[in-house]
């Protein structure tokens, strides 16, 4: 157990809807971090927050967007959904205390576009 | 910018038989991590190794060994004696050093299948 926890696990949803993940970090860590795993694609890294700011972007979407919250879990936010964002989307943690530089992942939650 | 290549796709071996997954990295920055993960079929990413860019020496845990090369950008991963519970995808990554709340996300390769069947 990573101490990341991710919700919802799996959803199901239609083309041109809404979702909200949402990720809870590690106690103590600062920063949360999003990626996305699709067949195709791989990894991607999507978003990086600290602290309630963000602080690096990488190949998200116009239709995505996040935030960090004052309690430090974060939400992802997908809309306007198309049939290619079904993927896995991993949350991940890592600066806390001990900051050690690596990452530590949620469960992850798989989306399906229909 | 970083890269992270890991050329084998898919690698199948019989059970105890030893495997090696190649990682070869690109960066500009002279102070960097280096990370494997391993992602069992169920989904989630479980860390199993990190490796800062001024330490070199090799690494081993049980079954498990690292060999860091600097000299040729890599870091391979090598199973001995693998076992069916090894069958996962196996990810290279890399990031830059910064201090917390910097960017200090990871950049990681295709993954690498590996099965090991009885």
């Amino acid at each position: 157990d990573s101490g990341v926890t991710q919700t919802p696990k799996h959803l199901i949803t239609a083309t041109g809807q809404r979702v909200t993940l949402r990720c809870s970090p590690r106690s103590g860590d600062l920063s949360v971090y999003w990626y996305q795993q699709s067949l195709d694609q791989g990894l991607q890294f999507l978003i990086q927050y600290y602290n309630g700011e963000e602080r690096a972007k990488g190949n998200i979407l116009e239709r995505f967007s996040a935030q960090q919250f004052p309690d430090l879990h974060s939400e992802l936010n997908l809309s306007s959904l198309e049939l290619g964002d079904s993927a896995l989307y991993f949350c991940a943690s890592s600066g806390g205390a001990r900051h050690t530089g690596e990452l530590f992942f949620g469960e992850g939650s798989r989306l399906t576009v229909l | 910018a970083q890269k992270v290549t890991q050329a084998q796709t898919e690698i199948s071996v019989v059970e105890k038989e030893d495997v090696t997954l190649d990682c070869v990295y690109e960066t500009r920055d002279t102070t960097y991590y280096l990370f494997w993960y391993k992602q069992p079929p169920s989904g989630e990413l479980v860390f199993l190794i990190r490796r800062n860019s001024f330490d070199e020496q090799n690494e081993i845990s049980g079954r498990y060994s690292w060999n860091f090369q600097k000299s040729t950008s890599s870091f391979n991963f090598t199973i001995t004696a693998s076992q069916v519970v090894d069958s996962a995808v196996y990810f290279c990554a890399l990031s830059e050093e910064r201090p917390p709340g910097a960017n200090s996300k990871l950049t990681f390769g295709k993954g690498i299948t590996l099965s090991v069947r009885p």
